[in-house]
């Protein structure tokens, strides 16, 4: 089983909205990842957990707050997005480093739109 | 640093025929593994190929397989007998194999579109 589950699907918020995105992976991958996804732009990458420890911030604005409760799951929490912040979001996991293979499986994506 | 270039914003394909993919990447690591991903209208991310620095043969699976040339930094994506289904954006992608940086950049993507 190589899936890796997103919840929700579509997201609406407000400026002022507390929202969180989810996802959900039983591959048994040490690494997850959630990156930002403009239209006709390759992912930004955001956030990387490696063994539930972030490992790495690619200098995002705190009002993303990413969360990794155990090592299946991974939550973005957001507050007080701007407009720009519009975009899909898309979460990612595989094996860690020295884990084993490399490549990385992606969810079906979150499309945020911030109003 | 590390750099994943993709020179064909767009690509037109005959149904039935096979098209290249180009990338090239630029690293200063030994070891790194290279992959392709594909990315239909809907948005999912799905794997298609990895190939690894030291594998000595090109990769291959089912009607795609990557053409690895080491010495000049290439690993393009080779799709045979193309279908209408293949029609979306695909990505070359890079990890280097090292614990301090392990992230995965992209390049830019190269949109396919397959003609009937």
């Amino acid at each position: 089983d190589t899936e890796v589950t997103q919840t929700p699907k579509h997201l609406v918020m407000g400026m002022t909205n507390k929202k969180s995105l989810k996802c959900e992976q039983h591959m048994g991958h040490r690494a997850m990842y959630w990156y930002k996804q403009k239209a006709k732009k390759p992912p930004e990458l955001m956030f990387v957990y490696s063994y539930e420890k972030l490992s790495i911030n690619e200098s995002v604005p705190s009002r993303f707050s990413p969360e990794c409760p155990n090592s299946s799951l991974l939550n973005l929490h957001l507050h007080a997005l701007q407009p720009e912040d519009s975009a899909l979001y898309l979460c990612a996991s595989s094996q860690a480093f020295g884990q084993g293979a490399l490549e990385q499986y992606f969810g079906p994506g979150t499309r945020l739109t911030v109003t | 640093a590390q750099k994943i270039t993709q020179t064909q914003p767009g690509m037109f394909v005959q149904e039935k025929e096979a098209v290249t993919l180009d990338c090239t990447y630029d690293t200063s690591d030994p070891s790194y593994g290279l992959f392709w991903y594909k990315q239909p209208s809907s948005g999912e991310m799905i794997f298609l190929i990895y190939q690894g620095s030291y594998d000595q043969q090109n990769a291959t699976e089912g009607r795609y397989s990557l053409n690895f040339q080491k010495a000049r930094k290439s690993a393009n994506l080779v799709i045979s007998a193309s279908q209408l289904g293949d029609s979306a954006m695909y990505f070359c992608a890079m990890r280097a194999l090292k614990t301090s940086y392990d992230k995965v950049i992209f390049g830019p993507g190269t949109s396919l579109s397959v003609i009937p």
